[in-house]
């Protein structure tokens, strides 16, 4: 059973560009988080979605991100016109549907992206 | 809101010795939280967690102590390796159906052999 796969680890763009991150939950998994992490701090939740759906985007900022989830696919963190502070490590999670029962989040390898 | 924070930014321990690293969190209706280790370039790894209406949780080499009065938790960890050495977070999730984590900003962990 494979472990949340994030593509690509690593990402390079140039300020203004369009940076897509993807993540493929673990199998059976409908829950999907995405994260973001600093350098030497911890992670922020951004967004929490199910297949299809946003849940939670309390910590989306909310110009230039959006996130989706379809049907079918991996789920798409994008990033319209980067800047130089979007440069971090996004990390991707998923966990199980148990109902209203909280469970742990199984975390991917992240994407690193670098804005130059 | 939620937050939740480390005492210490660093940790430093012998090979062997036990290990003891602290987090408080300041919302009293999280009911769920989880420590996780981070080794350089990968992502969190889950290791333990504990529900609210708990109080100490073991695994192996690992227990967690919740203290809901004063709201801290720790991660022991007993004879502690080379291969502990690594980022600790404490995270924390907070309203019922909310399932979103907080974390903490982490502690890193030095073995010295």
């Amino acid at each position: 059973n494979a472990g949340v796969m994030q593509n690509p680890r690593h990402l390079v763009r140039r300020r203004g560009q369009e940076a897509r991150l993807r993540c493929s939950p673990m199998k059976g998994h409908s829950h999907v988080y995405w994260y973001r992490q600093l350098p030497e701090e911890g992670l922020k939740f951004m967004v929490y979605l199910q297949k299809e759906n946003i849940i939670d985007e309390s910590g989306m900022p909310k110009e230039r991100f959006s996130a989706e989830f379809p049907k079918e696919g991996p789920s798409i963190l994008r990033i319209q016109q980067v800047v130089r502070g979007d440069s971090a490590a996004y990390f991707c999670a998923s966990s199980p549907d148990r109902g209203r029962v909280n469970t742990e989040a199984f975390f991917g390898q992240g994407t690193r992206l670098t804005v130059v | 809101g939620e937050s939740v924070g480390l005492h210490l930014p660093t940790l430093s321990v012998q090979e062997g010795d036990n290990s003891i690293i602290n987090c408080a969190y300041s919302n009293s209706a999280s009911d769920y939280f989880i420590w996780y280790k981070q080794e350089s370039g990968k992502g969190p790894q889950f290791i333990i967690d504990i529900r609210s209406n708990m109080d100490k949780r073991q695994g192996q080499r690992v227990t967690v102590l919740l203290n809901k009065t004063v709201k801290h938790l720790s991660l022991q960890i007993a004879a502690t390796q080379p291969g502990d050495s690594a980022v600790y977070f404490c995270a924390a999730m907070g309203d019922t159906g909310r399932r979103a984590l907080t974390f903490g900003s982490g502690t890193r962990l030095q073995v010295q052999p």
